[in-house]
Parts: structure tokens; sequence; C-alpha cells
């Protein structure tokens, strides 16, 4: 299955600042997957990136808040912007390899936003 | 709108004995089902999926899970229960309506934290 690196890991960011989370698959995917979870919580999609188009979001979450890159098939982006406390929560990212892989996602981003 | 459920939130068994962890779904067409295991402080692992076929299907670390299509359910299995797999459990289905092929979003159920004590 293809093999996903995400970064940071984990950060602590002052409120009102923003930070980017970088994907970097080892294969080729049409698309990329951002999903949310907040503590305690299961994980929610928030957007799917197609390479060389704008993202998709799901309700509730927009493109100034979450801007998403995606400038080719092995990369994507997240940034969370103006950071508030309730932006908490872990991000991961995901591809899909196809019905007989599967899905992988990256070990998380763990955000903290004081 | 396809959903998952997973009515407990949290599983309790002694090791050594089997382990149940439940899931029903609800979708239109077939399902595409997956159980994914997170242990603290890391990232999702995949653990099974069904596709198609057998209702049995084998995964990971010995688990393994049955599909019951007239009880739309797909509850994860393991006969004997180790202290290690204590972790969160997470079913999901594959949203079939999200774009076409095998490009369709994953929908997570709540998730179940599985306690397996010495």
């Amino acid at each position: 299955s293809a093999v996903i690196s995400q970064k940071p890991s984990r950060d602590i960011c002052q409120r009102g600042t923003s930070l980017t989370i970088q994907c970097q698959v080892d294969s080729q995917v049409t698309m990329m997957f951002w999903y949310r979870q907040q503590p305690g919580q299961s994980l929610t999609l928030i957007a799917t990136a197609n390479q060389g188009s704008e993202a998709t979001y799901e309700s509730g979450f927009v493109i100034d808040k979450f801007p998403i890159s995606r400038p080719n098939l092995t990369f994507s982006t997240l940034t969370v912007s103006n950071m508030s406390p309730e932006d908490s929560s872990i991000y991961l990212c995901s591809v899909d390899r196809g019905p007989n892989y599967g899905y992988t996602f990256g070990s998380g981003t763990r955000l903290t936003v004081v | 709108a396809q959903s998952v459920a997973q009515p407990e939130d949290q599983v309790n068994v002694a090791e050594g004995n089997p382990l149940t962890v439940k899931c029903t779904y609800s979708v239109s067409g077939n399902p595409y089902l997956f159980w994914y295991v997170q242990y603290p402080n890391r990232g999702l692992q995949f653990l099974l999926k069904y596709i198609t076929g057998d209702n049995l299907v084998k995964g990971s670390y010995g688990f393994e899970a049955e599909f019951n299509k007239s009880q739309t359910s797909f509850h994860l299995k393991k006969p004997s229960a180790l202290v290690s797999d204590s972790a969160l459990y997470f079913c999901a289905v594959r949203d079939t309506l999200h774009g076409s092929g095998n490009t369709g979003k994953l929908i997570f159920g709540q998730g179940t934290t599985l306690q397996v004590k010495p």
C-alpha cells in the first residue's frame, strides 16, 4: 500500500496564526483526502483534493479557513488559517489506492492552539 | 446518505477471550466496508475490508469481520484478545455516490474503544 509522509507530526500554535500541513505520497494518486479528528471524536472529512483543480469541501468547511493545494499527483498541503482553540485537533491526509488496497492514512498532525 | 454506526463507545474483554466490536451500516447499493485501528498518538492503520466475495474477511493481527447483508452489519472479531489490541477501532464505509470509480470518500463510525485487561 502507499506510504504517506505527513508533517509536522505535532505543533503548538498561537491563536490567529496559520499552520500548513504537508503530505507526500510515494506514488501517484488521483485524489487525496483531508480529515479532522477532534479530541475524543471520529474522523470528519474536510475536503477532497484533486490535482489541477480546486478542492471539494464538505459541509461546514470553507476554503478561506482550510485552503488546500495539490500541485502534483504525489503532494498536497492543508492550511489551517486564523486558528482558534477550537481548531485543536488531529489532521490526517489519506489516499485511496483502489478497491484492492483500500485507503492509507498519514500519521496525522496533532495541532494545539493556545 | 451512507452511514455507519458503532453502538458501543467501549468494549471491555479479558485477555484470551474472544472479542467483538459491532458495526452496522446504511448504504445505497453494494457496501464497501472497512475497519481501522488507531493506537494512542498514532495514525490510522488498516485492518481489513469487504468489497465482495466471502462474507468472512480476514485481516491484520488476527482480526476478522463478518459481513451480514440481511442484518446490515460488519462486526469485527478476534478469537483471542491480547492486551496489545487495546486501541480505538473505527468502522467505515466508502461513499459510492461521491465521484466515480474508486475515488469515494470514507464515512466513519464514531469509534469504539477496546480495552483488553490482563
